[in-house]
């Protein structure tokens, strides 16, 4: 069974600019969280959507916005980027979100913002 | 305070001895537990969940859970270099919150 899958893997921007990273989930989960990672403030809940809908939404500014289609995949978007976006992004599916799954997770995108 | 906090370490141990790795949390609704493995470099990995109070063993991993105490701990018994990461503890309730994690470094 194919993993959590994130493209790209790296991506270079400059301040001002906008991104689009993608996540394509396990086959059958249909909960895809997203998860921000520097090396200050650790693995950082950004959202989570399960049936194309926004179910939770972590403490980031509006900037962050995503969506998820109906084959479960998902995207993230971040707008008017800022140096301090510089991160490792990470996707994470589950069955279906409840809390005793477990979430797995995918090779993540590493975002650098000149 | 932090929703998930662990022992900031780093933590090293010499091959073939235990490895304790602690972690509190604030929220008292918390049902399920997970600890997770990152090499550096690499997302994080799945290693074991825990969700009633006790210990639950899978192979040289104990996870050990007291909601009343609100702590879960991993122990790691006959700790290999390869055991050699940073250690995550997640904590779910509406949604999951991780620990900053914890480095661990077995020594040959």
């Amino acid at each position: 069974k194919a993993g959590v899958t994130q493209t790209p893997r790296y991506l270079i921007k400059t301040r001002g600019q906008q991104v689009t990273l993608s996540c394509s989930p396990i086959s059958g989960h249909r909960s895809v969280s997203w998860y921000q990672q520097t090396p200050g403030q650790g693995l950082q809940f950004l959202f989570e959507y399960f049936s194309e809908t926004q179910r939770n939404k972590g403490n980031f500014p509006g900037r962050f916005s995503g969506r998820q289609f109906s084959n479960s995949r998902s995207e993230m978007n971040v707008s008017t980027l800022e140096l301090g976006d510089s991160a490792l992004y990470l996707c994470a599916s589950s069955h279906d979100g409840q809390p005793n799954q477990p979430q797995h997770f995918g090779d993540g995108t590493r975002l650098s913002i000149l | 305070q932090k929703e998930v906090e662990q022992n900031s370490g780093p933590l090293s141990v010499p091959e073939g001895a235990i490895a304790s790795l602690n972690c509190t949390y604030s929220d008292r609704g918390s049902q399920s537990f997970f600890w997770y493995r990152q090499y550096s470099g690499k997302s994080p990995e799945l290693i074991m969940s825990i969700y009633s109070n006790g210990d639950k063993e899978d192979g040289r991993f104990t996870a050990q859970l007291n909601k009343a105490s609100q702590y879960v701990s991993l122990l790691i018994r006959d700790s290999q270099p390869s055991d050699s990461a940073t250690y995550l503890c997640a904590v779910s309730n509406n949604d999951m919150r991780f620990g900053a994690g914890t480095r661990l470094t077995v020594k040959p």
